[in-house]
């Protein structure tokens, strides 16, 4: 089944450490693959894409993925989190293929909890 | 600001009535989006329209509905209502020019809660 997983519900790290968040994808052709962020009481807001080219992207807040192909993994990562890093972060995937449209299939987040 | 604008922000009703929620895309933006949010659901897809025309249907109920306006604006229609489409429901848009993908900005959401 096509699927969007984000194994960690919670996570918590050190403000200073550095920070992985991971997210694999179930999908016959490579998608397209974006992660958001989510505020308490906020919307959505897109912290970078990965369409295609360079599998490195890095996006706003001092944000990157990688995308490895292999591995259906598009993960994040930030060398220093900083306390307001801390929400709920969003995988999601754009199916390949007209028949999709564009529209997102997310995974079910995950938490980040920022520790002084 | 991602420059789509939902409305109302919170919308407090009963069950087995009726809602409209509003959804004003970016300017230049002929998508728009609507999602479900809920605890237990997640981010779940409901309907996509593109420059006026339904595009794309997802987990959408028989009881909700949408549409598009010439003017791109939506709205979101939820009838008979019940406890469990208590949600956060979100608007997004994007530009979807033929042949070109392009990432979706998110509105605030309404929050809506059935009683």
């Amino acid at each position: 089944a096509q699927s969007v997983t984000q194994p960690d519900i919670h996570i918590t790290v050190s403000e200073g450490a550095s920070l992985e968040l991971r997210c694999n994808y179930s999908y016959g052709a490579t998608p397209y693959l974006f992660w958001y962020v989510q505020s308490p009481g906020q919307g959505l807001q897109l912290l970078l894409k990965y369409f295609s080219g360079d599998t490195l992207v890095q996006g706003i807040k001092g944000f990157e993925a990688e995308f490895k192909r292999s591995q259906s993994s598009f993960n994040l990562r930030k060398p220093s989190v900083h306390w307001s890093d801390a929400a709920e972060y969003f995988c999601a995937v754009a199916p390949a293929g007209v028949e999709y449209g564009n529209k997102l299939v997310f995974g079910a987040g995950t938490i980040l909890r920022v520790k002084s | 600001d991602s420059g789509v604008t939902q409305t109302p922000k919170h919308l407090i009703t009963a069950t087995g009535q009726r809602v409209t929620l509003r959804c004003s895309p970016r300017s230049g933006d002929l998508s728009v989006y609507w999602y479900q949010q809920s605890l237990d659901q997640g981010l779940q897809f409901l309907i996509q329209y593109y420059n006026g025309e339904e595009r794309a249907k997802g987990n959408i109920l028989e009881r909700f509905s949408a549409q598009q306006f010439p003017d791109l604006h939506s709205e979101l229609n939820l009838s008979s209502l019940e406890l469990g489409d208590s949600a956060l429901y979100f608007c997004a848009s994007s530009v979807d020019a033929p042949g070109r993908r392009s990432p979706l900005h998110f509105g605030n959401g309404t929050r809506l809660t059935v009683t």
